[in-house]
């Protein structure tokens, strides 16, 4: 199975700050990496997929790229609402793997 | 608009049967691939199983022999039937609608999700 590890596990951000949260994959996995938030006791939703291209709907300020098997997700600006917990995914080959998550709280 | 309900969840005792079931609208469900994707408690998210327009299945190895994606196309639903529950089977399980882009693959619409206990 192809392994996703993310980081920082958590950080602490304070609104307007940068931030930027990365993904690596155990082997490559072209640009098959999408991001989702999720909040507590809510769904995920998907931010970013195919590694850098923003869903329908999702605030510009969110975006990704690639570099071989790292990938980051930005956030430009951080606003109150993006203080969740990110989650990458690939979905080059089954089983589609999730990284761990990281979580994204108030300074 | 494209909804997910999930049901079906509920407390079960390890070795046990459950069929979940996620009622779909605004979209086919038999014309899409379909994911269910779990997450335990203070956990992150595990991939679970997916099942392609064609028919075509694939699984989790933890689900592997014991679970089984399927749809009813006259109903718009997709099943999650799951077998010789185990207490690591406890999580709340999504259904999730797939789709494809150029070079992605990806859950574009969530449902909200049912709990399965599994517990004595």
């Amino acid at each position: 199975d192809i392994q996703m590890t993310q980081s920082p596990s958590s950080l602490s951000a304070s609104v307007g700050d940068r931030v930027i949260i990365t993904c690596r994959a155990s082997q490559s996995i072209s640009t098959y990496l999408n991001w989702y938030q999720q909040k507590p006791g809510k769904a995920p939703k998907l931010l970013i997929y195919a590694a850098s291209s923003l869903q329908r709907g999702v605030p510009s300020r969110f975006s990704g790229s690639a570099s071989g098997t790292d990938f980051t997700l930005t956030i430009s600006s951080l606003q109150p609402e993006d203080f969740a917990t990110y989650f990458c995914q690939q979905s080059d080959i089954t089983p589609f793997t999730f990284g761990p998550g990281t979580k994204v709280d108030i300074k | 608009e494209v909804q997910l309900v999930e049901s079906g969840g509920g407390l079960v005792q390890p070795g046990g049967s459950l069929r979940l079931s996620c009622a779909a609208s605004g979209f086919t469900v038999s014309s899409n691939y379909m994911s269910w994707v779990r997450q335990a408690p203070g956990k992150g998210l595990e991939w679970v199983s997916v099942i392609y327009p064609g028919g075509t299945t694939y699984s989790a190895d933890s689900a592997k022999g014991r679970f089984t994606i399927s749809r009813d196309n006259s109903k718009n639903t997709l099943y999650l039937q799951m077998n010789s529950l185990r207490d690591e089977d406890t999580a709340v399980y999504y259904c999730a609608r797939d789709s494809s882009a150029s070079s992605g693959y990806y859950h574009d619409y969530w449902g909200q999700g049912t709990l399965v206990t599994v517990s004595s």
